[in-house]
């Protein structure tokens, strides 16, 4: 049981660029999240989903699209990189029907946008 | 969404008892209110929750009072490993998604 796994773990993008954060979870999970991190700070939440089809907005959603085509997976794109862009990306899942709500998290995607 | 206040910072010494409160004035009846704990370089992990009253595991103890407008994480004989930025959240209702606040930073001092 791996859990949420998110690749790549490092990636360095110039400006314009674009690319895709992807995550996976093998929990069965309905819901997704994604989260950005920046230094010293707590985490703003970019996008989520609350099951396959279905995705929406969260605190900071410019320059990310997102899509859930399956309950497993849940990628992140950056459309065109900008430098204010550069931070720690966290993806979080759980299950979607209770009011418990433990979220898990995976190991982080550092991104660098020169 | 319910907003959550926390301190910014705590400073403890290792052996003591550190308590950390968080005021959510609109929880909603349906919300639960759980901790997180986040190393650096690391994802956030869960630690507890409760809804009401006191919950305790092997890691920490969850005092919510009657009125359910505050909380107090309670970590006992805190460590040296035990520094870590500590996040207090409310909900979710349905699939509201969790927002996390700035959170907490506990420095344990030797």
């Amino acid at each position: 049981n791996a859990g949420v796994t998110q690749t790549p773990k490092f990636q360095v993008l110039k400006t314009g660029q674009s690319m895709t954060l992807q995550c996976a979870q093998d929990m069965n999970h309905e819901y997704m999240s994604w989260y950005r991190q920046d230094p010293g700070m707590g985490l703003r939440l970019i996008h989520y989903s609350v099951g396959a089809g279905i995705t929406d907005q969260g605190e900071v959603p410019n320059g990310y699209n997102v899509s859930r085509s399956t309950t497993e997976d849940f990628p992140l794109r950056l459309l065109s990189a900008a430098p204010s862009q550069t931070s720690v990306y966290f993806c979080a899942s759980r299950t979607g029907t209770a009011n418990t709500g433990e979220l898990f998290f995976g190991e982080g995607s550092r991104l660098t946008v020169l | 969404l319910a907003k959550t206040t926390q301190p910014i910072s705590m400073d403890s010494y290792e052996g003591q008892e550190v308590n950390i409160t968080c005021s959510h004035n609109n929880i909603a009846t349906n919300d639960y209110i759980t901790w997180y704990q986040q190393f650096p370089s690391q994802g956030p992990r869960f630690i507890i929750q409760g809804y009401k009253t006191k919950v305790t595991n092997e890691v920490a103890s969850l005092f919510i009072p009657a009125d359910r407008k505050s909380s107090t994480l309670s970590l006992p004989r805190v460590s040296l490993s035990d520094t870590a930025v500590y996040y207090c959240l409310v909900g979710p209702s349905g699939n509201t998604p969790l927002v996390f606040g700035k959170g907490t930073r506990l420095s344990v001092i030797a």
